[in-house]
């Protein structure tokens, strides 16, 4: 158990609609980070957020947009779905959003648009 | 920008065969190098990691040599087991500009290994 905790583990949506997806840190860890596995694209970064501000951008789509609260958990959300965003959504956290501080990765949601 | 390229998948090996899982990157800085493994219904756990030029991570049976004059971080292990089936990712993490952590990672190789 790596400590970072993802819900919900399954969801299935229509097109069109809007999901969150939300992910809890380990205790401790001020930095989130949000990555997309999609057979096509393999893993790719979405978006970093610090201690509450955003601190890197990835190949992110305008559709979708993330926060971090106070409480330091973060949520990612997907709107406008199209069937190609049908992927595994995985949160990951560190200590500081820097270079050789450990990801901690979580069990992933996986989005299913039909 | 960063890239990470790692061979082509599936890999299937008979139990206590060698593995090699070869992974060559691009990086406009001085990178970090790790490998994840993900296991069937699990996230990514970290396997090992080499922060500088010809050093060694290791784990598990597990090897891999940062090296940087052919770009490569090559992950080794002497004698696999049936539980090593597992999602082998390589990736980097860079230094530089607005990187602040974020890791860049190879397609993933998929290991099976048979009894």
């Amino acid at each position: 158990d790596s400590g970072v905790t993802q819900t919900p583990k399954h969801l299935i949506t229509a097109t069109g609609q809007r999901v969150t997806l939300r992910c809890s840190p380990r205790s401790g860890d001020l930095s989130v980070y949000w990555y997309q596995q999609s057979l096509d694209q393999g893993l790719q970064f979405l978006i970093q957020y610090y201690n509450g501000e955003e601190r890197a951008k990835g190949n992110i789509l305008e559709r979708f947009s993330a926060q971090q609260f106070p409480d330091l958990h973060s949520e990612l959300n997907l709107s406008s779905l199209e069937l190609g965003d049908s992927a595994l959504y995985f949160c990951a956290s560190s200590v500081e959003g820097r270079v050789n501080t450990e990801a901690f990765f979580g069990q992933g949601t996986r989005l299913t648009v039909v | 920008g960063d890239s990470v390229t790692q061979m082509e998948g599936p890999v299937t090996l008979s139990e206590e065969a060698f593995l090699t899982i070869n992974c060559t990157y691009t990086a406009t800085g001085y990178p970090s190098l790790f490998w994840y493994v993900q296991y069937p219904g699990e996230g990514l756990q970290l396997l090992l990691k080499a922060t500088k030029a010809d050093d060694k991570g290791s784990n598990k049976g597990f090897e891999a040599t940062y090296r940087k004059e052919t770009t490569s971080f090559h992950l080794e292990k002497g004698s696999v087991q049936v539980s090593d089936s597992a999602v082998y990712f390589c990736a980097l993490q860079n230094r530089g500009g607005t990187s602040y952590g974020k890791l860049t990672f190879g397609q993933g190789t998929i290991l099976t290994v048979h009894p």
